[in-house]
């Protein structure tokens, strides 16, 4: 199993631009994590899905950013319009019932200039 | 509402000096711990669960109910240890980590 895949690796965008990062998940897993990693903040949730279907978006920062995860094997994040303050790095990890922890993707690296 | 906080951002020790990364958390019922290392600018990757109580790369760590702690221990650092550890805490019936803000391990030669 080639793990999490994200992407893209790297996105430089400019400032009211929109963003759509990419994420994979490992064949069979039922669950599907989004987190944002910054200096300041540390590593965030942002939303969860299990079985395709959203479980806690409480972490999504406002309405300019939305999350889908149409099949078992894709999901979205998507920035709109994206803001100098949205520039991190954004992990996809997903997991299965029944097994403790997550694998992680390597990660979207976001510039908004 | 679950927290899991590390006290130090930064902890700088000599190759060969013993390790312990603190972290606390909070949370009422009982919870499954974690630690998590980022080697740099790659994925966080899974170091330690406490429900297996293993020994990883030499580093262990022990849930202390007590003192709601779960400190990762190493008895002699390598330079190679060198990376950000996250702790991590969840619990049943919410599948996903609550993060610590992390601690960078600094193994100098």
């Amino acid at each position: 199993d080639a793990g999490v895949i994200q992407s893209p690796r790297h996105e430089v965008t400019e400032m009211g631009q929109e963003v759509t990062l990419r994420c994979k998940p490992i064949s069979g897993h039922d669950y599907l994590f989004w987190y944002r990693q910054t200096m300041m903040r540390g590593l965030e949730l942002l939303i969860y899905f299990n079985n395709n279907v959203p479980i806690d978006d409480s972490g999504m920062p406002e309405d300019r950013f939305s999350a889908k995860m149409p099949n078992a094997s894709f999901s979205t994040l998507k920035i709109q319009p994206s803001e100098p303050r949205d520039s991190a790095v954004y992990f996809c990890a997903s997991s299965r019932t029944g097994a403790s922890g997550y694998t992680f993707g390597s990660g979207t690296r976001l510039t908004v200039v | 509402a679950q927290r899991v906080t590390q006290p130090e951002k930064l902890l700088s020790v000599f190759k060969g000096a013993p390790v312990e990364l603190k972290c606390n958390y909070s949370y009422s019922g009982s919870p499954e711990l974690f630690w998590y290392v980022q080697y740099s600018r790659q994925r966080l990757q899974l170091l330690l669960r406490h429900i297996s109580r293993e020994s990883i790369k030499g580093f262990t760590a022990d849930l202390n109910k007590g003192e709601t702690s779960f400190h990762l221990k190493k008895p002699f650092a390598q330079e190679e240890d060198s990376a950000m550890y996250y702790c991590a805490l969840s619990y049943t019936g919410r599948r996903a980590l609550t993060f610590g803000s992390g601690t960078r391990l600094q193994v100098q030669p």
